[in-house]
C-alpha cells in the first residue's frame, strides 16, 4: 500500500549548521508534499509544502526539493536555530486528501 | 479565531466503555479527518469526511466510528475501547478549495486501561 519512509530517525546537529530530512513515497500518483513541525505536546503545524508540478520551494532558512522521478523529497534546514528544535514529520497526498505520514525525526540543535 | 478544537484534551477509561471524542471546526471547511499518532509509526488516518453525511474508511478505522451530521463537528466514537487504542488523537480539518493545508486540533490523549 502507500507508504512514505522517512530518515533519518534523529539527528543532531551544531547551531548554525545546516539539517537535511530526507523522505520517500511510494505511490507515484502522490502529488502534495507537506512538512509538518511538531513541538512537544502540541499538534502539527505545517511549515512548508510543495506540489508536483515545482521542484522546489523555499520560504526563508527552509526549502523543500521534489524529485519526482525518484519519488522523494527533502528538507532543508539553514542556518538552525535551538528553537528549531522539534520533530518534523513528511507526508505524501493525492488532491490533499489521506496525508501519509513519515516516521518522523528527532532535530535536536546544540546551542 | 480560526481554529480546531478538540474535547477533552485528556482521558484516562477502563476497556470497554464508551466514549466520544468530540472536534469542532470554525472554518467551514468540507474535509475533515481523525489521525492516530503513535511512536515510530507517525500519524495514521482513522475516518476522513469529504463533507456532511460523507464519511470513509482511512488506514486503522477497526475499533472506530464517526458521524457527520454538521459541518462543523466531526466526533470520533469508540464504542468499545481496548487497550491498543491508547494513542495520541488529532482531528483535523481542510478547506476543499485550492489550499490543501489541513489544520490540526490541540490533540487528545486517551489511556484505555
Amino acid at each position: 500500500g502507500e507508504n512514505v519512509e522517512q530518515h533519518p530517525s534523529t539527528l543532531s546537529v551544531q547551531e548554525g549548521d545546516s539539517a537535511v530530512i530526507k523522505c520517500t513515497y511510494s505511490d507515484s500518483a502522490s502529488n502534495y508534499f507537506p512538512w509538518y513541525k511538531q513541538e512537544l505536546g502540541k499538534r502539527p503545524q505545517l511549515i512548508i509544502d510543495i506540489r508536483s508540478n515545482v521542484g522546489e520551494k523555499k520560504d526563508q532558512r527552509i526549502a523543500v526539493t521534489l524529485n519526482k522521478t525518484a519519488k522523494h523529497f527533502s528538507l532543508h534546514i539553514t542556518e538552525t536555530q535551538p528553537e528549531d528544535s522539534a520533530v518534523y514529520f513528511c507526508a505524501a497526498s493525492k488532491w490533499g486528501g489521506k496525508l501519509i505520514f513519515g516516521q518522523g525525526t528527532e532535530l535536536s540543535v546544540k546551542p | 479565531e480560526a481554529q480546531v478544537t478538540q474535547n477533552p484534551r485528556y482521558l484516562i477509561t477502563v476497556t470497554g466503555k464508551k466514549l466520544t471524542v468530540t472536534c469542532s471546526q470554525n472554518m467551514n471547511h468540507e474535509y475533515m479527518s481523525w489521525y492516530r499518532q503513535d511512536p515510530g509509526l507517525g500519524l495514521r488516518q482513522i475516518y476522513y469526511s469529504m463533507n456532511v453525511e460523507v464519511t470513509d474508511k482511512g488506514d486503522v478505522p477497526e475499533g472506530y466510528k464517526v458521524s457527520r451530521k454538521e459541518k462543523r463537528n466531526f466526533p470520533l466514537i469508540l464504542e468499545s475501547p481496548s487497550p491498543n487504542q491508547t494513542s495520541l488523537y488529532f482531528c483535523a480539518s481542510r478547506d476543499t478549495g485550492g489550499s490543501y493545508e489541513q489544520y490540526f486540533g490541540p490533540g487528545t490523549r486517551l489511556t484505555v486501561t
